[in-house]
């Protein structure tokens, strides 16, 4: 089993900052089949970027990924207040796919 | 437009059984599979499994093999996930969502449906 830790635990920050948020894996991750999604408080998942780099339909571009292997990163450019919520990356490419455990992004 | 509408909440006693539903509309139902994630309260995302519907195939994650059961009925375009004796530890909200391939993205998550099993 691929195991995925996300660091920091928590980023505190205010509007307009950039935010970079890492997530490492145990192995390689095949093909770069690793996303990162976005849940706000009360609401389900949304996916923001698949296949490490490639944004979901109809994310801002201030949302960026990159990375491959096992080390990936999700930078949020200009941090919008609509933003705080926590986030986690995830693989697809092997069985069991995994999530790693979160990052919250709150308000400094 | 793409929805997956779930089954609401449910309360139940230790040892009862429970399935649950996601319907999914807007699409074309047997194109994509379905998975199964788990988030416990204050937790994270745990994937439990998947379903492909146009044949039924299945899998599952070896923590959730053997304690529930992944179904689904392409007529009516709807997945589920069952437990024929609930514990506590099952109190959970759980999410369904879909991948177009085996190996892909979540790209559309249904609204959550919270079980709770409490004696």
């Amino acid at each position: 089993e691929i195991v995925l830790t996300q660091s920091p635990g928590t980023l505190s920050l205010s509007p307009g900052e950039r935010a970079t948020l890492s997530c490492r894996a145990s192995q390689s991750v095949s093909s770069s089949y690793l996303a990162w999604y976005q849940q706000k408080p009360g609401q389900a998942p949304r996916l923001l970027v698949y296949g490490a780099s490639s944004r979901a339909t109809g994310i801002p571009d201030r949302f960026s990924g990159s990375g491959s292997g096992t080390d990936f990163t999700l930078t949020i450019s200009r941090l919008e207040p609509e933003d705080l919520a926590v986030y986690y990356c995830q693989q697809y490419g092997d069985s069991p796919r995994t999530f790693g455990q979160g990052t919250k992004v709150e308000t400094k | 437009e793409v929805q997956l509408v779930q089954s609401g909440a449910d309360v139940k006693k230790p040892g009862e059984s429970l399935k649950i539903s996601c319907k999914g509309s807007g699409y074309t139902f047997t194109n994509y599979w379905i998975a199964w994630v788990r988030q416990m309260p204050g937790k994270g995302l745990e994937w439990m499994g998947t379903i492909y519907p146009s044949n039924s195939e299945t899998k599952y994650s070896p923590s959730f093999q053997g304690q529930v059961t992944i179904s689904a009925d392409k007529t009516i375009s709807t997945a589920y996930l069952q437990w024929n004796s609930l514990k506590a530890s099952d109190t959970a909200l759980y999410y369904c969502a879909r991948h177009y391939v085996h190996t892909g993205p979540f790209d559309y998550w249904g609204q959550g449906t919270l079980v709770t099993v409490s004696s």
